[in-house]
């Protein structure tokens, strides 16, 4: 079955630079898209489409993929940034998708 | 504003069977397609099924474990979606949610299976 890995855990101090990577076999094809979950909330969307970021996400958070790898990177983090991260995707059909384990951010 | 609102949750007897709504306000729900997603308490997102629009057939897939008891259909005159769900399972309780394309998402509709 198709699988998409992220890192359990990072951490960052604030100001500093956090990278969550999402990898799977499928990402050369089709998109990675990065969700950002506060406790007790529905998720919202930070980045799709590999790297566009919605109206309303602030600048710090940018998107790549190259690869087999997406990365999403929140350049200054803020400590309102933690949180569960989690990269979505889908099968190479586009019929099935997917979430990643999910990456817990800590900001402090 | 655009939303979501899911509803239809509750506490369902294992073998029961539930219906969930999501409503859709601000936008027209027909341009996307309709995913649902679970979360058990304590864990991540789970991708369990969607419904694409008219011109795709309103086409279904769902992952294996819900495939046979789960149905997702639409009405796209009311604006809405549904996820039909029956022989629930205690594995089956979660946060139930809704979402349109890859965004947005509704706040999330609570199905406890328990007897």
């Amino acid at each position: 079955s198709y699988e998409l890995t992220q890192p359990p855990s990072v951490s960052v101090s604030p100001g500093q630079t956090a990278r969550i990577t999402c990898s799977g076999d499928t990402l050369p094809k089709k998109y990675a898209y990065w969700y950002q979950q506060k406790s007790g909330q529905a998720p919202v969307v930070v980045i799709y489409e590999d790297n566009k970021r919605p109206s309303g996400i602030p600048e710090r958070f940018s998107g790549s993929s190259s690869g087999t790898m997406a990365t999403l990177t929140i350049s200054g983090a803020h400590v309102e940034d933690e949180g569960d991260y989690y990269c979505y995707s889908t099968d190479i059909s586009g019929n099935y998708g997917k979430f990643g384990g999910g990456t817990k951010l800590t900001v402090l | 504003e655009v939303q979501l609102v899911e509803s239809g949750g509750g506490l369902v007897q294992p073998g029961g069977s539930l219906k969930l709504s999501c409503a859709a306000s601000g936008f027209t729900l027909s341009g996307s397609a309709v995913h649902w997603v679970r979360q058990a308490s304590g864990k991540g997102l789970e991708w369990i099924g969607r419904i694409r629009i008219k011109s795709n057939n309103y086409a279904t897939s769902y992952i294996e474990s819900v495939k046979g008891r789960f149905t997702i259909s639409r009405d796209d005159s009311k604006n809405m979606a549904f996820l039909q769900m029956n022989s629930l399972k205690t594995e089956d309780t979660a946060v139930y949610y809704c979402r349109a394309g890859f965004d947005p998402w509704g706040q999330g509709t609570l199905v406890t299976v328990s007897s």
